[in-house]
């Protein structure tokens, strides 16, 4: 079974810009999971997706979005980005939503603010 | 007070020791723990989850659970030199929550030595 796949892989940006990162889940599997991961801050949440539906929210500004198709294929938006933005984005599926549900990471999308 | 604490690193093993990670948190009610690998510039690995008390075995790899103390541990056994990396302990949210929202520790670098 193919894992998760993340596009892209890499990524340049000028502040101000914005971007669109995509995440196919694993097949079969409804809820995906955004994370951002910094050297600084570690990982964290973004949001969650089930259904089409945003499950939870991490405590990240509005420029941060995102969505779900209803092949479960889910997308997060950037807005007017900022330096700090330079980050490794991951998407995580899962089965369905909840806590008792593992979650697989995919392959990450590395982006880079100048 | 972090919300998951992992103890802090690096942490440096002969080839064929045991390599023992720690983990608290401070969310009582949370029901689902997993360890993540994550080798450098690579995205995360699961390679353990548990939900009861107890003791839970998957090849050379251990998780312990204590929900009264709020602490969950991995063994490695027969360390080897592939298993260097850092290793995340991640917290699934509790029955009452829901969504797949994981809260991660910030990681133990393992360095295991020829």
């Amino acid at each position: 079974k193919a894992g998760v796949t993340q596009t892209p892989r890499y990524l340049i940006k000028t502040r101000g810009q914005q971007v669109t990162l995509s995440c196919s889940p694993i097949s079969g599997h409804r809820s995906v999971s955004w994370y951002q991961q910094t050297p600084g801050q570690g990982l964290q949440f973004l949001f969650e997706y089930f259904s089409e539906t945003q499950r939870n929210k991490g405590n990240f500004p509005g420029r941060f979005s995102g969505r779900q198709f209803s092949n479960s294929r889910s997308e997060m938006n950037v807005s007017t980005l900022e330096l700090g933005d330079s980050a490794l984005y991951l998407c995580a599926s899962s089965f369905s939503a909840g806590g008792s549900y593992e979650q697989y990471f995919g392959p990450g999308t590395r982006l880079t603010v100048t | 007070q972090k919300e998951v604490e992992q103890n802090s690193g690096p942490l440096s093993v002969p080839e064929g020791a045991i390599a023992s990670l720690n983990c608290t948190y401070s969310d009582r009610v949370s029901q689902s723990f997993f360890w993540y690998r994550q080798y450098s510039g690579k995205s995360p690995e699961l390679i353990m989850s548990i939900y009861s008390n107890g003791d839970k075995e998957d090849g050379r790899f251990t998780a312990q659970l204590n929900k009264a103390s709020q602490y969950v541990s991995l063994l490695i056994r027969d360390s080897q030199p592939s298993d260097s990396a850092t290793y995340l302990c991640a917290v699934g949210p509790g029955k009452e929550t829901s969504g797949s929202r994981l809260t991660f520790g910030e990681g133990t670098q393992l360095t295991v030595n020829p």
